[in-house]
């Protein structure tokens, strides 16, 4: 079954660590994207990847960085930079903008 | 930049109809999108028009497209209570920039 795979599902974070969330997808789409959804809200981008090698910032990318080395995978590093990470994290791919983004099931990160 | 705005919450009656509202501001938006998202999950795809068209109907899902005054709705007919979670709409953003911009949601609940 053609999918995204968000992993882990719970992540937790101590003080000064840097912590990776993983997102993959077999759906053969060329772009990927990472957002934040904090509870109540809607969703804020925080970057994004139209092709391999090359990535863009979104509206919050402070405290974050991401890697986009293969078509499948685009994961993001949440930084010690990121003094409030705790909210859900999704991930998204599409064909091509602007057609449909699928998303994945998120990772929830907490801070211990 | 692009805003989009929803009503936060609407309730109706298992079996009636519901609609939740949209309005955004990019004229240009070449898709505009709808998304359900249930507690703790991911976002679903629900339905997408194409900004050339005025309505598209899939199974219990209507979508109606105001160009003129940019508001989208989506009906759910014969609402059940499984319809229940956060609706989101999505559009373009007018920047330039490959990247939607979400409402905030409509919680809608059905009440049995």
């Amino acid at each position: 079954d053609g999918g995204i795979t968000q992993s882990p599902k719970y992540l937790f974070r101590k003080e000064g660590q840097n912590v990776t969330l993983s997102c993959e997808q077999n759906l053969n789409h060329d772009a990927m994207y990472w957002y934040r959804q904090d509870p109540g809200q809607g969703l804020r981008l925080i970057y994004y990847s139209q092709i391999v090698n090359d990535f863009q910032k979104g509206d919050i990318a402070e405290g974050y960085s991401v890697s986009r080395e293969k078509k499948e995978s685009f994961p993001l590093t949440v930084t010690s930079a990121q003094k409030n990470p705790t909210a859900f994290y999704l991930c998204a791919s599409s064909y091509r903008f602007p057609e449909p983004q699928h998303f994945g099931d998120g990772t929830r990160l907490s801070i211990l | 930049g692009e805003d989009v705005e929803q009503s936060l919450f609407l309730s109706v009656r298992e079996g009636d109809s519901s609609v939740i509202n949209c309005t955004y501001t990019d004229s240009s938006s070449t898709y505009l999108y709808w998304y359900k998202q249930e507690p703790g999950a991911g976002l679903q795809l629900l339905t997408y028009i194409f900004s050339n068209m005025d309505m598209k109907q899939d199974q219990r899902l209507t979508v109606l497209l105001n160009k003129k005054d940019k508001h989208l709705s989506l009906r759910i007919a014969d609402t059940q209570t499984g319809d229940s979670a956060i609706y989101f709409c999505a559009s373009e953003e007018g920047t330039g920039r490959r990247a939607l911009t979400f409402g905030s949601g409509t919680r809608l609940q059905v009440q049995p």
